[in-house]
């Protein structure tokens, strides 16, 4: 069974920092393109980042370029996502989530982990 | 960037009445297109994937149709569990985009 358990969310300040973990089970971590994805309350999806296999590729939407950096480690079968000059725009629920073909195509989620910026 | 726009942005319809949900891509995307289900404080389930398969373990009353800008999402018969929010994306072109999500009730 796919399981995708982020955790790394909280209360941070404008401008500050954190990391989002996401330990993935149940299939060969190395064989797949990873996402983020967030949901600001009551909002809908909005996608962040992708993450080829072997972390040759790395996208991310334009707001977060610059800011946000996607990573992997294979040996641990987990999937990072470093977030520094958090912004109150910031704050949603983030989503890990598997990729079943290249960017976007996403056939496993994760529960999420809720980010909150705020002073 | 692509645009998704989905319609209507509210559904209400009763249990047994068929439901179709439509999505507008503001530029071609062949079949590059998923539907997804989303309950209240949950994670979104992939549904139907390359806008016309059935994922595995995903009821038959479910089914999506549609290729180029404009696609469509179907509930053959409404059961009371399908209140959710639905919403479709594309990831033929970066950045991949959702639709803003179809609000689905039961009366």
């Amino acid at each position: 069974e796919v399981q995708l358990v982020e955790s790394g969310g909280g209360l941070v300040q404008p401008g500050g920092s954190l990391r989002l973990s996401c330990a993935a089970s149940g299939f060969t971590f190395t064989s797949y393109g990873m996402n983020w994805v967030r949901q600001a309350p009551g909002k809908g999806l909005e996608w962040v980042s992708y993450i080829r296999s072997s972390s040759s590729t790395i996208y991310y939407t334009d707001s977060v370029k610059g800011r946000f950096t996607i990573s992997r480690d294979d040996a641990k079968s987990s999937l990072y996502l470093q977030m520094n000059s958090l912004r109150d725009e910031d704050t949603a629920v983030y989503y890990c989530a598997r990729d079943r073909y290249s960017y976007g195509s996403i056939d496993y989620w994760g529960q999420g982990t809720l980010v909150t910026v705020s002073s | 960037d692509i645009q998704m726009t989905q319609s209507p942005s509210t559904l209400s319809a009763s249990v047994g009445d068929r439901v179709t949900i439509t999505c507008q891509a503001s530029q071609h995307i062949s079949n590059s297109l998923n539907w997804y289900q989303q309950k209240p404080g949950k994670a979104p389930k992939l549904l139907i994937y390359e806008a016309s398969n059935l994922e595995t373990g995903v009821p038959s009353r479910f089914s999506g149709s549609g290729s180029g800008t404009h696609f469509t999402f179907t509930i053959s018969s409404l059961q009371p569990e399908d209140t959710s929010t639905y919403y479709c994306q594309q990831y033929d072109n970066l950045p991949p985009a959702f639709g803003q999500g179809t609000r689905l009730e039961i009366k």
